[in-house]
């Protein structure tokens, strides 16, 4: 089945900088690949997504890259914010795409 | 707004305790998931259904048995609670016939205790 590595586990950066989180899959087949952010106390919250049709994608100050042939994935933010503290979870699909196995998380705190 | 919710949101039980976590949706999905958050382990699936009649085992079903009573309602009962699975729980949905199929939406959680 799938396997999902996320890193780093926690992650301080200062307000302004640059922050970048990455993961690693498994399967080959995999075709999809979400971001999903939790801010404290809250729900987990899908933030982007990326298909296994192209290498990059941007929403604003965030983005992810996707190497299909080193099968690994990252997701970028720029200009940090305190209110992109939170704790980051990356995923992909498995068992014929029906279901999502999670990475770890990475905390991520900002400091003003 | 269309949205998932859970019942309760915070619980604290005793060791050997029967328990039931509730999950309903106005989304009007058809499937959803169970998953549980520890700390360091990030979400893990513990049972998933993609309708009412199709209940599915996740990762991490041992100790654990759900009924999906409806399209809008899916629960979660631990027969003989362990501190072990003192931890956070989410319920899901997803909409296979949605462009973004994959994407899923969280309940706001219910915090489990057991002692």
């Amino acid at each position: 089945g799938e396997n999902v590595e996320q890193h780093p586990s926690t992650l301080s950066v200062q307000e302004g900088d640059s922050a970048v989180i990455k993961c690693t899959y498994s399967d080959s087949a995999s075709n999809y690949f979400p971001w999903y952010k939790q801010e404290l106390g809250k729900r987990p919250q899908l933030i982007i997504d990326i298909r296994s049709n192209v290498g990059e994608k941007k929403d604003q100050r965030i983005a992810v890259t996707l190497n299909k042939t080193a099968k690994h994935f990252s997701l970028h933010i720029t200009e940090t914010q305190p209110e992109d503290s939170a704790v980051y979870f990356c995923a992909a699909p498995y068992g014929g795409f029906q279901k999502l196995v999670f990475g770890t998380g990475t905390r991520l705190l900002v400091s003003p | 707004d269309a949205d998932v919710t859970q019942t309760p949101r915070n619980r604290i039980t005793k060791t050997g305790k029967r328990i039931m976590l509730e999950c309903s949706q106005t989304k009007g999905h058809d499937r959803m998931y169970w998953y549980r958050q520890d700390p360091g382990l990030g979400l893990r699936l513990i049972y998933y259904s993609f309708d009412v009649k199709d209940i599915n085992k996740g990762e991490i079903s041992d100790g654990y048995s759900v009924s999906r009573q409806a399209q809008a309602k899916f629960s979660l009962s631990l027969e003989s609670a362990i501190p072990n699975q003192t931890a956070l729980y989410f319920c899901a949905t997803s909409d296979p016939y949605s462009g973004l199929a994959y994407e899923q939406f969280f309940g706001p959680g219910t915090r489990l205790t057991v002692l």
